[in-house]
């Protein structure tokens, strides 16, 4: 496996339900994002991780819960999700903190019924 | 409030024509403005960046031009092509000199080149 990679591609949910995203990256970067990308919206930057501490959290809802366990794994916990968080959800990492080039995972597709 | 304002929406050019996405920005502070190339079912990929320092950046066919004064910038793409239909985003940070730098997106420009 090479670059970023997100499972699963794609998800079906309830708003009961509890799920994880897993990102995981191999590019030895040391800084990992997740974004929020709704159609027509900018992309929207969710958390930040910098040697695996959390160094921004972007006034988001509780329902979503990070955690990353090592610089190269991202995980995004979803509960009692709303409709309104079908979205793409992307990973991303980068080598330093400064959020500059960052390289992005496919996203999962996460729909919320 | 939006940091960063992107425009048109969507495009569409002929084959071998220039598209021309264009954006703008209020904030001085910003130092480093990429665009990310998104095709369908991927992730955004970093297609060319630029500093305020040129005005201008140009890597094969994908050009940056940088207006500091007007706080504009601009992805020029000559003698496009088909698989360049995608979606454009551009953005802002002011990571330099900074840990708490951030990129912030334009809301993107989808692209359609016909051939």
């Amino acid at each position: 496996e090479t670059g970023v990679t997100q499972t699963p591609r794609h998800l079906v949910m309830g708003m009961t339900n509890k799920k994880s995203l897993k990102c995981e990256q191999h590019l030895g970067h040391n800084a990992m994002y997740w974004y929020k990308q709704s159609a027509k919206k900018p992309l929207e930057l969710m958390f930040v991780y910098n040697f695996k501490e959390q160094t921004e959290n972007n006034s988001v809802p509780s329902r979503f819960s990070p955690e990353c366990p090592n610089s190269s794994h991202l995980f995004l916990h979803l509960h009692t999700l709303q409709p309104e968080d079908s979205a793409l959800y992307l990973c991303a990492s980068s080598q330093g903190s400064k959020q500059e080039t960052q390289y992005f995972g496919p996203g999962t597709r996460l729909l919320v019924l | 409030q939006q940091q960063v304002k992107q425009s048109p929406q969507s495009l569409i050019v002929q084959k071998g024509g220039i598209s021309i996405i264009n954006c703008a920005y209020e904030n001085t502070a910003f130092d480093y403005f990429p665009w990310y190339q998104q095709f369908p079912g991927k992730g955004p990929a970093l297609l060319i960046a630029i500093r305020p320092d040129v005005s201008e950046k140009k890597e094969g066919r994908f050009t940056i031009s940088f207006n500091k004064s007007a706080k504009q910038f601009s992805l020029h793409i000559i003698d496009s092509q088909p698989g360049d239909s995608a979606t454009y985003f551009c953005a802002a940070s002011n990571g330099r000199g900074s840990t708490l730098g951030r990129l912030y997106f334009g809301r993107g420009t989808q692209l359609t080149v016909w051939p």
